[in-house]
């Protein structure tokens, strides 16, 4: 079946650091890609959506791009600020009529001042 | 603005008990999905809805049903609830794949408590 993997549990960085998180995905189909964020006490938000494998999705300085080949995706910001602390998704949907998404695990990031 | 409202958002249960909890939608979205969150697994689905009078199994439906009587409500129910499915539970809409919006929108989550 559709997985995503998504390994760093836990991310800390200085304000203006560069933020680089990756996940890798399975899939008979062909995926649309996206990243949530989830702030403290709500519910997950899209934050960017990448359609076509190296085109990049940008979003409130973030951007995403996929490797059809090497099956991966990242999201990445150049100098992350201290209200950028979230949790991170990346997840897939199959565009062959699947409705059911896919999420990762979760990435906490934690920006300090 | 696409707005999900869960409710309640916290609730303590007994173990054995019935627990229901609700998620009513504005959007107007065929596609309504429960999933519960817990560290170091994310978000996993656990059952989902094509329109009301639909129900389908998610990746993880064991000890929950679910309802769908009308487009805006999706009901999740734990007929005999355990320690186990203690959680954070939310509900998302979205629509259809040929709608043309592929984001789904989150209510903010119901705090559920077993003991």
């Amino acid at each position: 079946g559709d997985s995503v993997i998504q390994m760093q549990g836990q991310v800390t960085l200085s304000e203006n650091d560069f933020l680089f998180i990756n996940c890798t995905y399975s899939t008979t189909g062909y995926p649309t890609l996206f990243w949530y964020v989830q702030y403290s006490g709500e519910g997950p938000q899209l934050l960017l959506q990448v359609t076509t494998a190296n085109n990049k999705g940008s979003s409130r300085g973030f951007e995403a791009t996929y490797d059809k080949g090497t099956t991966s995706f990242h999201l990445q910001k150049t100098s992350v600020q201290e209200i950028d602390s979230a949790v991170y998704y990346c997840a897939m949907r199959d565009r062959t009529g699947n409705y059911k998404y896919v999420f990762g695990a979760g990435t906490r990031l934690k920006v300090i001042a | 603005e696409a707005a999900v409202t869960q409710s309640p958002r916290n609730k303590v249960a007994v173990t054995g008990g019935k627990v229901t909890l609700s998620c009513n939608q504005t959007n107007n979205h065929n596609n309504m999905y429960w999933y519960r969150q817990d560290t170091g697994h994310g978000l996993r689905l656990i059952h989902y809805s094509y329109g009301a009078g639909s129900t389908e199994k998610g990746d993880i439906p064991d000890g929950y049903k679910a309802s769908r009587p009308s487009q805006e409500n999706f009901s999740l129910i734990l007929e005999l609830a355990t320690p186990s499915q203690t959680s954070v539970y939310f509900c998302a809409s979205g629509d259809a794949w040929g709608g043309g919006q592929n984001t789904l929108y989150f209510g903010a989550g119901t705090r559920l408590s077993v003991l």
